[in-house]
């Protein structure tokens, strides 16, 4: 079954504390992408991915990292997270530029 | 990014009614996307209309696209209470997908 995995699902931390949430997928996408959604602001692009070892920023970045060294992973890293990052977050993936996306299930991320 | 705007905000109807759904957007694009979103859930790719089509359908979601006024609209006819949901539209190419505030469908019986 073609599937986005993003773990965890929940997570609440503190500030400060570094976190990774992950993503999966099994379609051998070239496409990743976070999104993060905020009420009231929409679903808006944190990083993406045209390949392996090929990231650029969406339009909110600061305070978040990404890596792709294989094409199936695409992790998002808080280094320090502060509670103006408490948010849902997305992971999508498409098979090219034009594609649709596929989304993940989310991760809801309280920074305390 | 390129980002649509969904008009209305919120939308409430009858199961059996049609619902029109409308997107802006400001710039050139190769194609608009729909999705759906269940409260929480990730979105749904729903249809896809490239910039030289006009019209298209699935089932009972009717997307139509008019490049020279940048605009779009979803049709969603014989609703259902499952269409519950939030619709986003979404004008051009992965890379530069951002999503607005969608609008709020709710169906009632």
């Amino acid at each position: 079954e073609a599937q986005v995995t993003q773990n965890p699902r929940y997570l609440i931390t503190v500030t400060g504390k570094k976190l990774t949430v992950t993503c999966s997928q099994n379609m051998n996408h070239e496409y990743m992408s976070w999104y993060r959604q905020d009420p009231g602001l929409g679903l808006r692009q944190i990083y993406y991915s045209m390949n392996v070892e090929v990231t650029d920023k969406g339009d909110v970045p600061e305070g978040y990292k990404v890596s792709r060294k294989e094409k199936r992973n695409f992790p998002l890293i808080l280094e320090s997270p502060s509670p103006n990052q408490t948010s849902l977050y997305f992971c999508a993936t498409g098979q090219s530029e034009m594609a649709p996306l596929h989304f993940g299930n989310g991760t809801r991320l309280t920074v305390t | 990014s390129q980002q649509g705007e969904e008009d209305p905000q919120a939308l409430s109807i009858q199961e059996g009614e049609n619902a029109t759904m409308n997107c802006s957007y400001k710039t050139s694009i190769n194609n608009l996307q729909w999705y759906r979103q269940n409260s929480g859930r990730g979105l749904v790719h729903l249809i896809l209309i490239r910039s030289n089509e006009r019209e298209k359908h699935s089932g009972r979601l009717r997307v139509t696209l008019d490049t020279s006024k940048k605009s779009s609209s979803l049709l969603i006819t014989a609703s259902r209470a499952a269409d519950t949901a939030s619709y986003f539209c979404a004008p051009g190419t992965a890379s530069k997908l951002t999503f607005g505030t969608g609008t709020r469908l709710q169906v009632t019986l």
